[in-house]
């Protein structure tokens, strides 16, 4: 199947502090690409979703401007947590939709803030 | 909006069959996926199958979905012991391909 990368795949930051995650599609083109979140033993949930070329699609609860998200080419969007606080920590996922349709996972990255 | 629950947690020995439950709410055309985590680490797609289906069969794996009841199950034959790892149940629509919505998770313990 497809691959995505992301990256990082663990990353500490402290509290205030902004953290990049990146997410790249390497063999295909994704004009769509999704934002999950999974706090620990609990199942994910729907962030955003991430339009090549124009501005993301956010869930109900989730603060466009604490998780920024940039899709600026077709095989790469970043999700920036900014002013990032404890209780931000958490495992961040993203897919990316290829063009039949299917969407592929990349492996995840786990934030923790301190 | 969609709802998608599981069952929480499955214990079963090595050699024995798992089946994992889903039920789902949403009535459209549907894809509905099983995938697989390990601990810290993302998602592995298992196998999916469309609502128009009944059965579907890839080594190991068996889905079977009662559309009527919006049931879906997933059996995994002769599981073993790198089957533990928790299970997700997710559906996505036509008019949102690639967009899903997850069930709770199902974690799957393989005792020797």
């Amino acid at each position: 199947g497809a691959v995505v990368s992301q990256h990082p795949s663990r990353v500490i930051c402290k509290s205030g502090t902004s953290v990049k995650i990146e997410c790249r599609s390497l063999d295909f083109q994704a004009t769509t690409m999704f934002w999950y979140r999974q706090f620990p033993k609990q199942s994910l949930m729907l962030m955003a979703t991430s339009n090549e070329g124009s501005k993301a699609t956010y869930e109900q609860g989730v603060e466009k401007d604490k998780f920024l998200i940039n899709h600026a080419s077709l095989t790469l969007s970043t999700l920036t947590v900014t002013s990032a606080h404890p209780e931000d920590s958490s495992f961040y996922i993203c897919s990316a939709r290829e063009g039949t349709g299917n969407a592929f996972f990349g492996q995840g990255t786990r934030l923790t803030v301190v | 909006g969609e709802d998608v629950e599981q069952s929480l947690f499955l214990s079963v020995r090595e050699g024995d069959s798992s089946v994992i439950n889903c039920t789902y709410t949403d009535s459209s055309s549907t894809y509905l996926y099983w995938y697989k985590q390990e601990p810290g680490a993302g998602l592995q797609l298992l196998t999916y199958i469309f609502s128009n289906m009944d059965m579907k069969q890839d080594q190991r794996l068996t889905v079977l979905l009662n559309k009527k009841d919006k049931h879906l199950s997933l059996r995994i034959a002769d599981t073993q012991t790198g089957d533990s790892a928790i299970y997700f149940c997710a559906e996505s629509t036509p008019d949102s391909w690639g967009k899903f919505q997850f069930g709770a998770g199902t974690q799957v313990v393989v005792t020797p």
